[in-house]
């Protein structure tokens, strides 16, 4: 069936850049969705990329596809503390739902 | 600016009460999805809405959840009968069935049942 998976924590230095990482198994997806999470909010949307794409820059943030292993990226360059959330990735699955993630929860050190 | 609102942001309440949540999505928005949070986990689809029509309903719902849109502009979800369980924060989106199809979402309701 339909799944997304990352990984639940990323620890990065403020000033480092962070990449998380996903995986998703709808080789059919047309787009592919990073959403960011802060405590207590709703999700925001960051970015997203079409399948026919293998790389997506705006601003610090740079998503990566590769369609051939149904791995996508998200890449937030010089991390400041106010990227401290929860980063969810989500595939447009076939059935026009979309499959979610857990969760990757970013910690930002000093 | 009018993104997705929705109230009431929390509700406590006890168990066996009825609550209602009302999410007003963006307006050219046809498309409208309800959906729920726990700690720690990705967002759980309940049902949603083309227009005023629901089209899906999550299996896992059970008939004590029901979701409207009369006029295909705002929405309501009601839980009937709450239990301990059905603490979570509810999540509305909404969004336009043509382009990139990118899902805006209301700051939720969050619902503690005692």
């Amino acid at each position: 069936g339909e799944d997304v998976e990352q990984s639940l924590f990323l620890s990065v230095r403020e000033g480092d850049s962070s990449v998380i990482n996903c995986t998703y198994t709808d080789s059919s997806s047309t787009y592919l969705y990073w959403y960011k999470q802060e405590p207590g909010a709703g999700l925001q949307l960051l970015t997203y990329i079409f399948s026919n794409m293998d790389m997506k820059q705006d601003q610090r943030l740079t998503v990566l596809l590769n369609k051939k292993d149904k791995h996508l990226s998200l890449r937030i360059a010089d991390t400041q503390t106010g990227d401290s959330a929860i980063y969810f990735c989500a595939e447009k699955g076939s059935n026009y739902q979309l499959i979610w993630g857990a969760g990757t929860k970013l910690i930002i050190k000093p | 600016d009018t993104g997705v609102s929705q109230n009431p942001r929390h509700k406590i309440t006890k168990r066996g009460q009825n609550v209602t949540f009302r999410c007003d999505p963006i307006s050219e928005h046809n498309r409208l999805y309800w959906y729920r949070q726990t700690l720690g986990q990705g967002p759980e689809f309940l049902t949603y809405f083309q227009n005023e029509a629901q089209l899906e309903k999550s299996r896992l719902l059970s008939d004590r959840f029901s979701a409207e849109r009369p006029k295909g502009s705002f929405s309501t979800l009601e839980i009937q009968r709450t239990e301990q369980g059905d603490s979570a924060m509810y999540l509305c989106a909404s969004t336009k069935t043509s382009g990139s199809w990118e899902l805006f979402f209301g700051e939720g309701s969050r619902l503690t049942v005692l």
